[in-house]
């Protein structure tokens, strides 16, 4: 089954610690991104990413970092500098060409700050 | 001024009704328009698109755009209780970045 999966589903972090969210795809999809959805507050672009080895950061990129060493996988590290880190991350890719970008999304990882 | 503003709602409906949900947006530049729908807990799956004006029909769910007021709006006939969700409008405005713009989302209740 083609698609993106990400892990864990729950993650519980003690402050001060960094944590890495996995981010996995076998679409073949060139393009990909990590969202930080916050009850009321819609999908905020954390970073993404349109080729191998290279990304960009989104609206809301401070505190985090990412990889890109291979197509299929883009890992999210929250860092101790992320003020408020307890969020549901979502990770999605999308393929060149299509007119309107859409983007396929995985299930999702809730971080939780203890 | 955000790119996208979209009602939080809730909105909580009865069985049977028609749904409207809407959003504004900003920056008339060549764009396309998406409604993806959010189960409780699930990542958003792409329900409809339309390219910058008109009407889209998907079997009861009618994606609209008024590029006069800049509207956007999701109607959603005969509704039923699967339809229970949040639903996010975005928008994309080409180029280069492959960057999506999203409304803050409005949960939706449809009650038996």
């Amino acid at each position: 089954d083609g698609g993106i999966t990400q892990s864990p589903k729950y993650l519980f972090r003690k402050e001060g610690q960094n944590v890495t969210l996995s981010c996995e795809q076998n679409l073949n999809h060139d393009a990909m991104y990590w969202y930080r959805q916050d009850p009321g507050q819609g999908l905020r672009l954390i970073y993404y990413s349109q080729i191998v080895n290279d990304f960009q950061k989104g609206d809301i990129a401070e505190g985090y970092s990412v990889s890109r060493e291979k197509k299929e996988s883009f890992p999210l590290t929250v860092t101790s500098a992320q003020k408020n880190p307890t969020a549901f991350y979502l990770c999605a890719s999308s393929i060149e060409g299509t007119a309107y970008n859409e983007q396929f999304f995985g299930p999702g990882t809730r971080l939780t700050v203890l | 001024q955000k790119e996208v503003e979209q009602d939080p709602g809730p909105l909580s409906v009865p069985e049977g009704a028609i749904v409207s949900l809407n959003c504004t947006y900003s920056n008339s530049a060549f764009q396309y328009f998406m409604w993806y729908r959010q189960y409780s807990r699930k990542g958003p799956e792409l329900l409809m698109y339309t390219y910058s004006s008109g009407n889209k029909e998907d079997g009861r769910f009618t994606a609209q755009v008024d590029k006069s007021s800049k509207y956007i709006s999701l109607f959603i006939r005969d509704s039923q209780p699967s339809d229970s969700a949040t639903y996010l409008c975005a928008k994309y405005s080409g180029g280069s970045n492959y960057k999506l713009t999203f409304g803050k989302g409005t949960l939706l209740t449809v009650n038996p």
